[in-house]
């Protein structure tokens, strides 16, 4: 069975300053990992993925996340956070073209 | 491609009613997954299809639960007598099957909020 823990259900970050948010996962085989962002009333929209090639991953606005195996972890980072940023952001495992399991996500805000 | 679709977009029932929620996938897409969101909580897998078969039922919650893709394009989700506790954003994502072990990406549509009175 695969699961996914996302430390910390809300993040307060200023505008500006270095966004992390984490995500530890549970898996028995090699896991597919995934960071999802949720605007208020709109679907998930796909950051980036991990699919075993580089261990460090780049998605798209300014996001990126790596994978540390030792760790169990896929914790996501931005350099600088922007007001834009402010959402829903769900961390998902998967062992290949299976369904996906979420984490329960983390709200981040951004303080102007 | 215009992403996909979902409708209605909300969805006010009374309990003990049927409702019925449509989902039309990215179009050259072969698997369409639903899923189940309550507040506070990450997306709930229900169950998915790979063209018209459906691969993965066990995890729609009750059975009153059923979803349909008669031709492998459009799908959609039945939930019958339904209970207050099955208020909820139902999602539904689109990908195309990779090859060579490989995860595909699911593509998610807007959701279905469910509020039963």
């Amino acid at each position: 069975a695969q699961s996914v823990t996302q430390l910390g259900s809300h993040v307060s970050v200023s505008e500006g300053a270095l966004v992390l948010l984490r995500c530890n996962y549970s898996s028995s085989v090699p896991p597919y990992l995934f960071w999802y962002v949720q605007y208020p009333n709109q679907g998930l929209q796909l950051l980036l993925k991990y699919t075993s090639a580089a261990t460090l991953v780049k998605g798209i606005n300014g996001f990126e996340a790596e994978f540390k195996k030792s760790e169990t972890s896929f914790h996501l980072t931005k350099p600088s956070a922007h007001m834009s940023d402010a959402a829903e952001y769900f961390c998902a495992v998967s062992s290949g073209n299976t369904p996906l399991v979420f984490g329960k996500g983390t709200r981040l805000s951004v303080i102007a | 491609d215009t992403g996909v679709s979902q409708n209605p977009r909300h969805k006010i029932t009374k309990r003990g009613q049927n409702v019925t929620f449509r989902c039309d996938p990215i179009s050259e897409h072969n698997r369409l997954y639903w899923y189940r969101q309550t507040l506070g909580q990450g997306p709930e897998f229900l169950t998915y299809f790979q063209n018209e078969a459906q691969l993965e039922k066990s995890r729609l919650l009750s059975d009153r639960f059923s979803a349909e893709r008669p031709k492998g394009s459009f799908s959609t989700l039945e939930i019958q007598r339904t209970e207050q506790g099955d208020s909820a954003m139902y999602l539904c994502a689109s990908s195309s099957q990779s090859t060579g072990g490989a995860t595909d990406t699911q593509y998610f549509g807007p959701g279905t909020r469910l509020t039963v009175l």
